[in-house]
């Protein structure tokens, strides 16, 4: 059973560089099935996708947020991980990550727990 | 993007109400669409993939239908543990985009 946990600083300041890291066990972030996504949700608020990242190194973001954003990979750990950078308040918000299942159809399952990224001085 | 468009944005029901919630695209996505059940404090799980196919384990009063641009989730007969707030997903395109949920409470 594929599980997936959120780690990093829950407290960044403004204008600095928020950087995440997804844990992923029971499965291989190295598995030509699936991609890696990031996906957000400000307190009280809807979904947005950020991005994903492909065992190949490839990357797909949302163009919200392109010009701010990388997603990397780190196979031999079986991570992968999120930067997001000069961040306002506006980045505050529970971050998630989780599979994206490539087939003909795609989805989000499962994902991890989230974690709450504040920015604040 | 494709806009996601959720009615209602709340609704309270009984037990063992039938409940539908419907969901239209800003375009058609054929069945590119999924269904999440969010409890509170809890991350996203998804119940339905491809419009209307159920996610293993999910229980079966959980169903999807739809194409193009609107769709619909019903829960058959609603029990107490439903209590969440629905999104909708496209995946139709890049970006991916979700809805702005959809509130079940009981009555």
């Amino acid at each position: 059973q594929v599980q997936l946990q959120e780690s990093g600083p829950r407290l960044v300041k403004p204008s600095e560089t928020l950087s995440l890291t997804c844990t992923v066990s029971g499965g291989s972030v190295s598995s030509g099935s699936y991609y890696w996504s990031w996906i957000r949700q400000p307190p009280g608020k809807g979904l947005e996708w950020i991005g994903y990242i492909y065992y190949s190194g490839s990357t797909n973001y949302n163009p919200s947020l392109k010009s701010r954003v990388t997603i990397s990979a780190d196979t031999s750990k079986n991570q992968f991980s999120l930067k997001l950078r000069s961040v306002t308040a506006a980045d505050t918000a529970v971050y998630y990550c989780a599979r994206d299942h490539y087939s003909n159809y795609r989805w989000f399952d499962p994902w991890g727990q989230g974690t709450l990224v504040t920015v604040s001085s | 993007d494709i806009q996601m468009t959720q009615s209602p944005s709340s609704l309270s029901a009984s037990v063992g109400d039938r409940v539908t919630i419907t969901c239209r695209a800003s375009e058609n996505i054929a069945r590119y669409l999924n269904w999440y059940q969010q409890k509170a404090g809890k991350a996203p799980k998804l119940l339905i993939y491809a419009a209307s196919s159920l996610q293993s384990g999910v229980p079966s009063r959980f169903g999807g239908s739809g194409f193009g641009t609107d769709f619909t989730l019903t829960i058959s007969s609603l029990q107490a543990e439903d209590i969440a707030t629905y999104y909708c997903q496209q995946s139709y395109s890049s970006p991916w985009t979700f809805g702005q949920g959809t509130k079940v409470e009981i009555k």
